[in-house]
């Protein structure tokens, strides 16, 4: 079964790091394009960052300089690791994956999600 | 940044009914558009991608037209597992943006 399991939210204090990560079963995370998406609460969906099979890393202005997105591939696992957080990154984080290389905005398979609530 | 605008924000309908839901496009994204539908407490589910195409495993219920600035939703019959909000997105322009939703309730 094609699965996506979050782990690593919580709650931090403003100025703070987090490590998200997103275990990946029934599909190799390194061969399609994987990306983060954040919804704050009661609002919309937030695109937040992108990594490309090829290992090429995209962001939303947001983020840029502050999150960081990889992959291990030996455990077919995606992370976001977030420094200087403020409170406005407050949200339920989810990872999703591609469709397809070609248009990998549209995503078709996503996690649960993971909440971080940054606040002192 | 191309803003998409969702209308109506809230609709209420009963079960067996039609729904028309409504994106707008700040300025023209082709047919660069996909829909999702989300559940309280779940992650959203891809439906239609490029306007018109349904995703896998999308009930034939579901369809999405448009191109250019204005794209509409339509469900041809509600079912009770349909009520949900709805949300638009475009991969014309970077980054890729979503609307604000629209939520479907039961009337």
């Amino acid at each position: 079964e094609v699965q996506l399991v979050e782990t690593g939210g919580g709650l931090i204090q403003p100025g703070g790091s987090l490590r998200l990560s997103c275990a990946a079963s029934g599909f190799t995370v390194s061969s399609n394009y994987m990306s983060w998406v954040r919804q704050a609460p009661g609002k919309g969906l937030e695109w937040v960052s992108v990594i490309y099979s090829g290992g090429s890393t995209y962001y939303a202005d947001s983020v840029k300089g502050r999150f960081t997105i990889s992959r291990d591939n030996s455990k077919n696992t995606l992370y976001l690791q977030m420094n200087s957080l403020r409170a406005e990154d407050t949200a339920v984080y989810y990872c999703a994956r591609a469709r397809s290389p070609a248009n990998w905005r549209y995503m078709d398979v996503w996690g649960k999600g993971t909440t971080v609530t940054v606040s002192s | 940044e191309i803003v998409l605008t969702q209308s109506p924000a809230t609709l209420s309908l009963s079960p067996g009914e039609r729904a028309t839901l409504s994106c707008r496009a700040s300025q023209s994204v082709s047919s660069y558009l996909a829909w999702y539908q989300q559940k309280p407490g779940q992650a959203p589910r891809l439906l239609i991608y490029d306007a018109s195409n349904r995703a896998t495993g999308i009930p034939a219920r579901f369809s999405g037209s448009g191109s250019g600035t204005d794209f509409t939703l339509t469900i041809s019959s509600l079912e009770p597992e349909d009520f949900a909000v709805y949300y638009c997105q475009q991969r014309s322009n970077w980054p890729g943006t979503f609307g604000q939703g629209t939520r479907l309730e039961i009337k």
